[in-house]
């Protein structure tokens, strides 16, 4: 089955970091771009980075003003994502999503998200 | 930034009815990078369209998109009891950016 799995979310206090993870099963992990989209409680949808399949591309959404960095690892099939500097505004569930490449790179597989909470 | 303003924000109908949904960008979006994903409540989002029109793959043919340029729709030809849920459009052509979303909700 073709899969994303997130772990590391939690609750932080402002000005901390955090790591989040997401594992990859059922696809051929280091042949796809992968991204990071969070989404504030009631909120809609915000894309926040994404790394090719190299891991030698990426971008960042601006409003996260270089606070975090994405990485992955494609020996373990792992994407991260490093956040430093946390802000409430930050607090979201946070998916991992595919990008594939056949459909011009439309986010086709997504995991079931983690949870980040900012707050004293 | 490409901003995506989508139509209405609430839509509120009975089974079976027809459902259509807006998606309008700021500046031209090559179609071939226009998305829909649904979102049902607690779930993640689901890829339903691509490339504005194409249906992704187990999608139900009752889901259609169409559009170019500035201008998107996603059709739901007759609602299932399951596809009152949260639709977001989404542009990957410059950047990647998503609009606000429109719930499409049980009259």
């Amino acid at each position: 089955e073709v899969q994303l799995v997130e772990s590391g979310g939690g609750l932080v206090k402002p000005g901390g970091s955090l790591r989040l993870s997401c594992v990859a099963s059922g696809f051929t992990f280091h042949t796809y771009t992968l991204n990071w989209v969070r989404q504030a409680p009631g909120k809609g949808l915000e894309w926040v980075s994404s790394v090719s399949s190299s891991g030698s591309v990426i971008y960042y959404a601006d409003s996260l003003e270089g606070r975090f960095t994405i990485s992955r690892d494609n020996a373990k099939n792992s994407l991260f994502l490093q956040m430093n500097s946390l802000r409430a505004e930050d607090t979201a569930v946070y998916y991992c999503a595919r990008a594939d490449w056949r459909s011009g790179d439309a986010f086709d597989i997504w995991g079931q998200g983690t949870v980040v909470t900012v707050s004293s | 930034e490409i901003v995506l303003t989508q139509s209405p924000g609430t839509l509120s109908l009975s089974p079976g009815e027809r459902a259509t949904l807006s998606c309008r960008a700021s500046q031209s979006v090559t179609s071939t990078y226009l998305a829909w994903y649904q979102q049902r409540p607690g779930q993640a989002p689901r890829l339903l369209i691509y490339a504005a029109s194409r249906r992704a793959p187990g999608i139900p043919d009752r889901f259609s998109g169409s559009g170019s340029g500035t201008d998107f729709t996603l059709t739901i030809s007759r609602l299932e009891p399951e596809d009152f849920a949260v639709y977001f459009c989404q542009q990957y052509d410059s950047s990647r950016t998503f609009g606000q979303g429109t719930k499409v909700e049980i009259k």
